[in-house]
């Protein structure tokens, strides 16, 4: 039973426009939200995080927005870069004593 | 270190071998996990460390797996007897404390079983 989904595998943008990465999860007792980018070959690298206190959360281009009410977070990236081109996961987790729930995965392509 | 340390960085092993996977933690960080990533998968949680014990290891998906974290430092990642479907990924992470929202992850380990 999948707690954490991505239900796109993939997603392509052109550069300059906004991306949005969408994530849903069951379990309501999460209650701490991240956002990983992962390059081929390299390990996950943390992006941007939002606690269920707040509804959004900014850093530069990266925005995590949360809808508690929905069991819904999605990321915006705009302007979406070529770099940006990675694959996104979505993880969650409650405040015991459990570690990371990560979603499948969506792969970004940010085409020039 | 600088970041957390994997190796070997690429493996391939005939079948019904036996692996071991290594991970050196960000220098501190008192918190290890083991995660893996099989084709087309998201990450699948295996095992966590709190100093050197493992509170739970029900993620582990047989008993031919098994960890072990010594010196509250590096862990090993042990499989016994591999079979096929143990291709993957397997990645760890560190953290500062179980409590920290943020791990920090290494490039991981490609392990092909042939």
């Amino acid at each position: 039973d999948q707690q954490v989904k991505q239900n796109s595998p993939s997603l392509s943008v052109q550069e300059g426009r906004i991306s949005i990465l969408n994530c849903d999860y069951t379990n309501s007792m999460f209650d701490y939200f991240l956002w990983y980018k992962k390059y081929p070959a390299e390990g996950p690298t943390f992006l941007i995080s939002i606690s269920s206190i707040k509804d959004k959360n900014e850093d530069g281009r990266f925005t995590v927005f949360l809808n508690k009410s929905a069991k819904h977070l999605s990321l915006h990236i705009v302007p979406s870069q070529p770099g940006d081109s990675a694959v996104y996961f979505c993880a969650a987790r409650d405040s015991g004593n459990t570690p990371l729930v990560f979603g499948k995965g969506t792969r970004l392509s940010v085409i020039a | 270190g600088a970041g957390v340390s994997q190796s070997p960085s690429n493996k391939v092993t005939e079948k019904g071998k036996d692996v071991e996977l290594r991970c050196d933690p960000i220098s501190g960080h008192t918190a290890l996990y083991w995660y893996r990533q099989s084709l087309g998968q998201g990450l699948e949680f295996l095992i966590y460390f709190q100093g050197n014990s493992a509170p739970d290891k029900s993620g582990l998906p047989s008993d031919r797996f098994s960890a072990e974290r010594t010196g509250g430092s590096v862990s090993t990642l042990t499989i016994q007897r591999t079979q096929q479907e143990d291709s993957a990924v397997y990645l760890c992470a560190s953290s500062s404390g179980f409590v920290t929202n943020t791990i920090y992850f290494g490039e991981g380990s490609w392990l092909t079983v042939v």
